[in-house]
């Protein structure tokens, strides 16, 4: 089965530490994979994606597929990354067509201190 | 450009009662998408609306829930009669048509601010 699991509810880090998000899959096709960010009061967003292999707001995730990982990094923390971060597998379904059907992890949410 | 927009923002009803919740996609995007989110559960998809087809309704968890999209443009979700256990933030998403994931670009979901739902 399809499956996304980030194991940490919450994670704390102080300002200029380097932060890691665990994300680890489950999907026998070929995954295509994300991050998405929800900062304070505003709405779900995408942060992120393995295959155009980019760094966004520092933030780098490189898709592990000998660990069935995705794990997102940055060196520095800024407290401006303080989100809920939610790590997602883009689910293809063999009817004729793509989809962007989304399994998403429960999230992780990530603290940053002063 | 409008992002996908929700109506309520907050609904608060007693089990056994109806809500209607809406999503407006982004113009000209043909997909939509309805998700869940359950306190301290995953996002969970719902279903799929390719213009005003259903194209996969997998995640619908019962027939209490309704998905209608008329005209291929707004959607509504009805949950009726609602329980307990459909307290949660529903989210919207629409996109534009995804290509295929082989040699394809990704058409990026765009999600709504939710509709936070309690069912007391």
């Amino acid at each position: 089965a399809q499956r996304v699991t980030q194991p940490e509810k919450l994670l704390s880090v102080f300002k200029g530490a380097p932060v890691e998000l665990k994300c680890n899959y489950s999907y026998s096709g070929s995954p295509e994979l994300f991050w998405y960010v929800q900062y304070s009061r505003q709405r779900l967003q995408l942060l992120l994606r393995h295959i155009s292999r980019e760094s966004i707001k520092g933030f780098t995730a490189d898709l592990n597929k000998g660990e069935t990982s995705f794990h997102l990094k940055k060196p520095f923390a800024q407290e401006e990354d303080s989100a809920m971060y939610y790590c997602a597998l883009r689910f293809e379904k063999n009817y004729g067509g793509a989809t962007n059907k989304l399994i998403f992890g429960t999230g992780t949410l990530l603290a940053v201190q002063p | 450009e409008a992002g996908v927009t929700q109506f309520p923002s907050h609904s608060v009803i007693e089990k056994g009662q109806t809500v209607t919740l809406r999503c407006d996609p982004i113009s000209g995007h043909d997909n939509l998408y309805w998700y869940r989110r359950v306190m301290g559960k995953e996002i969970k998809f719902l279903l799929h609306f390719v213009k005003e087809s259903k194209q996969d309704e997998s995640g619908m968890p019962n027939n209490r829930f309704l998905a209608e999209r008329t005209g291929g443009t707004y959607s509504t979700l009805k949950v009726q009669p609602a329980e307990l256990e459909d307290s949660g933030v529903y989210f919207c998403a629409s996109s534009r048509t995804p290509k295929r994931l082989a040699g394809g670009d990704y058409n990026e979901q765009f999600f709504g601010p939710g509709t936070r739902l309690t069912v007391l």
